[in-house]
């Protein structure tokens, strides 16, 4: 079946470090990978999302990169603070005209420590 | 706009018992989403509404899961009978068109005891 790979499981940076989050995914028809970010005992929130139409997207110290051919999508966090201190998930879906039959398949999420 | 609305926040039964947990999602959204969340793991999805219809439950225990969407917007899901195992964060989601745009609620976190 489907399924989404997330690396690593939990991870630690100082402040100011870059961290990066790798996802590898089944579904060579998925076309849309959004990353959520998950602080203890509150809902997923969405933090970015890419189309396989585009390589590479940014928002401020958040960016996300796509490789179609190798199925992977990664999410790079530079000059980390305390807050992004969190769980980050990935997942994969489809998008389309009968897209209310899809889903997000959910990575297994990764623990960002932000040491200060 | 309101997000989506899940109740109740926590609950603790005992094992055999059973419970309910409720959601409301966003005005207009289609589609909506029951994912179960272990500690420690990713959602896993254990079914989809496209309105009022099913559209996935092939991963919802049958034999003690099931969940309703009545008239295409409320949504209930019910565990009878709970085991230990089915201790977890509810999560519900609704989209417009499915497959993007998830708003998840804040979860309802089941222990059994």
């Amino acid at each position: 079946g489907e399924n989404v790979e997330q690396h690593p499981s939990t991870l630690s940076v100082q402040e100011g470090d870059s961290a990066v989050i790798k996802c590898t995914y089944s579904d060579s028809a998925s076309n849309y990978f959004p990353w959520y970010k998950q602080e203890l005992g509150k809902r997923p929130q969405l933090i970015i999302d890419i189309r396989s139409n585009v390589g590479e997207k940014k928002d401020q110290r958040i960016a996300v990169t796509l490789n179609k051919t190798a199925k992977h999508f990664s999410l790079h966090i530079t000059e980390t603070q305390p807050e992004d201190s969190a769980v980050y998930f990935c997942a994969a879906s489809r998008t389309g005209t009968t897209s209310g039959t899809y889903k997000y398949i959910f990575g297994t999420g990764t623990r960002l420590k932000v040491l200060a | 706009e309101a997000g989506v609305a899940q109740s109740p926040r926590y609950k603790i039964i005992e094992k055999r018992q059973s419970v309910a947990f409720w959601c409301n999602p966003i005005s207009g959204h289609a589609t909506l989403y029951w994912y179960q969340q272990i500690l420690g793991q990713g959602p896993k999805l254990l079914i989809q509404f496209q309105n009022n219809g099913v559209v996935d439950d092939s991963q919802l225990p049958k034999d003690r899961f099931s969940a309703e969407r009545l008239k295409g917007v409320d949504s209930t899901l019910k565990i009878q009978p709970a085991k230990l195992e089915d201790s977890a964060v509810y999560l519900c989601a609704s989209s417009f068109t499915g497959g993007e745009g998830y708003t998840f609620g804040s979860g309802t976190r089941l222990t059994v005891v």
